[in-house]
């Protein structure tokens, strides 16, 4: 299975929004809508931001949001602040009952 | 808040097994999740190598299949990966998690593991 698509990276001054993609197949997604977003700082583990497309775990910021249209997903960071500048993972549950991620975007708060 | 702690043998030699182990703390192994291994090379992106259930129930990555096993030991509250045949492509951070609902909640720190001949 090949890695979900994303941007290498993605910038935007502080208080912008920017938006990450992550593209896929068919079969990377599956009739499900179970797509997840990661935060990973340098050297840190990844950290759940997203889940079940557009669902925030407790503790993640409002300002974090996720969609998705046919076989892209997205993620939305509103008012960018210096602390959101890390790498970021989507990951789907594939059709084959497996785990899918994606190619990783850097965003970085100019 | 359940906590997981990867160990391992810190350098393996190529053509050797690697086999790590995640001790889970504050939560229970039997409990009704499923457990992940995931792996990231120096540089590199994410890359899910399987996943396992406390029942002995395992589903991996077709890349991987061939070479990956996984087992839970529930005496000793932890769960286990073995890749045998590693070559310098294996190296990588080695993390384990704790999945949700077809996602990962709970990470472990990671573990390096170089891969040298």
């Amino acid at each position: 299975q090949s890695a979900l698509t994303q941007p290498a990276s993605v910038s935007g001054s502080p208080g912008q929004s920017i938006t990450i993609s992550c593209s896929g197949t068919s079969s990377d997604f599956g009739a499900y809508s179970y797509v997840s977003w990661y935060q990973q700082h340098p050297g840190k583990a990844p950290k759940l931001m997203i889940y079940n497309v557009s669902n925030r775990p407790s503790g993640v910021s409002i300002r974090f949001s996720g969609s998705k249209s046919g076989n892209t997903a997205s993620l939305t960071i509103s008012g960018l602040q210096a602390e959101d500048e890390a790498d970021y993972y989507c990951s789907s549950y594939t059709s084959s009952a497996t785990y899918v991620f994606g190619t990783g975007t850097k965003v970085t708060v100019l | 808040q359940v906590q997981l702690q990867e160990s391992g043998p810190g350098l393996l030699k190529t053509s050797g097994t690697l086999s790590l182990t995640c001790a889970v703390s504050g939560g229970s192994v039997s409990a009704d999740n499923w457990w992940s291994w995931v792996r990231q090379p120096p540089g590199e992106g994410l890359e899910w190598i399987g996943e396992l259930h406390h029942s002995g129930r395992t589903n991996y990555n077709p890349s991987l299949k061939s070479r990956v096993t996984m087992s839970v030991d529930k005496s000793k509250n932890q769960f286990s990966l073995m890749l045998t045949s590693v070559t310098a492509t294996d190296t990588a951070v080695y993390y384990c998690a704790r999945n949700g609902a077809f996602h990962f909640n709970s990470w472990g720190q990671g573990t390096l593991v170089p891969v040298s001949s």
